[in-house]
């Protein structure tokens, strides 16, 4: 069974640091990672998925087979970048259901 | 579009009674996932439902839920005889289809006294 593990549950970093909110997981096949976002008193969103290698909000997340790691970093951090973040694994091949890390509490210190 | 719609946003039931859960996906969307964050833990998958056709249901607890997804009219999630284990945030997910994006819904929060 697959299994998503966020060793962080509070992370606080001042504004203009650099972000690093950690992701491992494990699964015997090749999944399809994601980073999911939810702002205070908004739903759960989406940030980024890996194989779109794209860059949002600055952010960015390179899926690692060989650590089984998709850290989610972005170079400066700001004040609207509070949030929870979760990552999540979709494992494919019709077994289309996301598994949660339990989350990471982001606050930028002013 | 209004996005996934769920309510009630906030639901306080006493033990032993009814909970209904709602959740509209967004137009289009065929694929419907419910999801439970008990406090302190991260989202859990409990069902994924097409229409009409429970798809996965590893997820749920063998007893007291149930969960549809009708021809017309919203998802519903039921659980019956609630107990204070079941107070928990329950989040509803839809998706265009299996492969694409899945887009939440603001969730309903479940309080059982």
């Amino acid at each position: 069974a697959q299994r998503v593990t966020q060793p962080e549950k509070l992370l606080s970093v001042f504004k203009g640091a650099p972000v690093e909110l950690k992701c491992n997981y494990s699964y015997s096949g090749s999944p399809e990672l994601f980073w999911y976002v939810q702002y205070s008193r908004q739903r759960l969103q989406l940030l980024l998925r890996h194989i779109s290698r794209e860059s949002i909000k600055g952010f960015t997340a390179d899926l690692n087979k060989g650590e089984t790691s998709f850290h989610l970093k972005k170079p400066f951090a700001q004040e609207e970048d509070s949030a929870m973040y979760y990552c999540a694994l979709l494992p494919g091949f019709g077994n289309e259901k996301l598994t949660f890390g339990t989350g990471t509490r982001l606050t930028i210190i002013p | 579009n209004a996005g996934v719609m769920q309510n009630p946003r906030h639901l306080v039931r006493r033990r032993g009674q009814e909970a209904r859960l709602r959740c509209s996906p967004m137009k289009g969307h065929s694929h419907v996932y419910w999801y439970r964050q008990l406090p302190e833990e991260g989202l859990k998958f409990m069902v994924y439902l097409q229409k009409e056709n429970i798809i996965d249901e590893s997820g749920m607890p063998k007893e007291r839920f149930s969960a549809e997804f009708p021809k017309e009219g919203p998802s519903i999630l039921r659980i019956q005889q609630v107990v204070r284990g079941d107070s928990a945030a329950y989040f509803c997910a839809s998706s265009l289809t299996a492969n694409t994006e899945a887009f939440f819904g603001q969730g309903t929060r479940l309080t059982v006294v």
